[in-house]
């Protein structure tokens, strides 16, 4: 099977600008989780959709959203981007999401001038 | 509120030494354990997981983990380092996962 997929792989966007990631789980994995990873907080759990819905959310602000669609995909948008919204956004998918793996995608490595 | 520690933030070691990787959690819910390895330039790759049972857990690439419950514990360990090993490595717990701060190993040959 593929593994997770992410696009863009690189983006440079300027604050106040906004962006949307992509992410695109293994085939049959229905939930989709996104993580931020900084040096200075590490890896940070975002938010998590199984079928559409979201399911858990992490300590972010509101500038931070998410979906998923019919066939699993899902989007993370940042709005009003800052500097400090400059990191590496992980996706990551399991079959149901409960007590299972999560497999990793590489990455959209965001740089915000 | 879940937490994960990792004493060690960066460990030097040589080729063919043992390696241990101190992983300490605060979890409220069931807990579910894992460890995974970030190799230079590649994505997070899972070692190994404990959900439940054997309280000891093998991995991929001979690295095993000890759940101690009484200790909130979840050591990775490998008999025997090679320079292939150098890679970050998280802990984390949870279903959300909670990721540990990583520790940075360093293989020298």
């Amino acid at each position: 099977k593929a593994g997770v997929t992410q696009t863009p792989r690189y983006l440079i966007k300027t604050r106040g600008q906004q962006v949307t990631l992509s992410c695109s789980p293994i085939s049959g994995h229905r939930s989709v989780s996104w993580y931020q990873q900084t040096p200075g907080q590490g890896l940070q759990f975002l938010f998590e959709y199984f079928s559409e819905t979201q399911r858990n959310k992490g300590n972010f602000p509101g500038r931070f959203s998410g979906r998923q669609f019919s066939n699993s995909r899902s989007e993370m948008n940042v709005s009003t981007l800052e500097l400090g919204d400059s990191a590496l956004y992980l996706c990551a998918s399991s079959p149901q999401g409960s007590r299972e793996t999560q497999y990793f995608g590489p990455g959209t490595r965001l740089l915000v001038l | 509120a879940q937490s994960v520690s990792q004493h060690n933030h960066h460990v030097i070691l040589s080729e063919a030494a043992s390696l241990e990787l101190g992983c300490n959690y605060s979890y409220g819910g069931t807990v579910n354990l894992f460890w995974y390895v970030q190799y230079p330039g590649q994505h997070l790759q899972l070692l190994l997981k404990y959900f439940s049972g054997d309280p000891l857990v093998k991995g991929i690439k001979g690295f095993e983990a000890e759940f101690i419950k009484s200790k909130f514990s979840f050591n990775l360990r490998k008999p025997s380092v090679q320079w292939s090993d150098t890679a970050e490595y998280f802990c984390a717990v949870g279903r959300a996962l909670t990721f540990g701060s990583g520790t940075r190993l360093q293989v020298q040959p």
